[in-house]
């Protein structure tokens, strides 16, 4: 399995729901990501998790809110969010921080496309 | 901090015809590069490394060090390689993962 899963693709809430995004990877990547990507415009990083481990956290309000809970799986959870949240979320992953990722770079999956009403 | 600059939002070029992304970086340490492609639809996919000087899909790019550029060449272009191109960069260190630049929208017109 060389792909990085991610559900649902699509999804709409309300500003007063909690819904969580999933990730799912058997590549034995121990590090893995998520970022935001809006309309034409780049990826932007929100989280970084290194051996189930959150090393790195982009400033993110805290509405969003990720878990791993262990190494093939990567949850976000999101609660309250703002109509300016809807975006394309991607998950990605790497062999693991540093010299493995700068070699091969990430593998990303097919992102969820999220619309808050 | 790193940077990456893609200067051309969008890059029109008839089939057949030679194809230049341009990519300059910004990077106090050893910087890796990558070039993704995200075509219509799909999932964003790993198009070169930079580290293993290989060619995909006709595609190229050299690392110049003294211009601090990454640039993607392909000799004649097809209409199959439409598609939106970012340009990334990591750090060899755990606290500089990948990030992106603009993105270039390749239109290829038959």
């Amino acid at each position: 399995d060389t792909e990085v899963t991610q559900t649902p693709k699509h999804l709409v809430m309300g500003m007063t729901n909690k819904k969580s995004l999933k990730c799912e990877q058997h590549m034995g990547h121990r590090a893995m990501y998520w970022y935001k990507q809006k309309a034409k415009k780049p990826p932007e990083l929100m989280f970084v998790y290194s051996y189930e481990k959150l090393s790195i956290n982009e400033s993110v309000p805290s509405r969003f809110s990720p878990e791993c809970p262990n190494s093939s799986l990567l949850n976000l959870h999101l609660h309250a969010l703002q109509p300016e949240d809807s975006a394309l979320y991607l998950c990605a992953s790497s062999q693991e921080e540093g010299l493995q990722a700068f070699l091969y770079g990430y593998t990303f999956g097919s992102g969820t496309r999220l619309t808050v009403v | 901090a790193q940077r990456v600059t893609q200067p051309e939002k969008l890059l029109s070029v008839f089939k057949g015809a030679p194809v230049e992304l341009k990519c300059n970086y910004s990077y106090s340490g050893s910087p890796e590069l990558f070039w993704y492609v995200q075509y219509s639809r799909q999932r964003l996919q790993l198009l070169l490394r930079h580290i293993s000087r290989e060619s995909i899909k006709g595609f190229t790019a050299d690392l110049n060090k003294g211009e601090t550029s990454f640039h993607l060449k392909k000799p004649f272009a097809q209409e199959e390689d439409s598609a939106m191109y970012y340009c990334a960069l990591s750090g060899r260190g755990g606290n500089t993962p990948l990030v992106f630049g603009k993105g270039t929208r390749l239109s290829v017109i038959a």
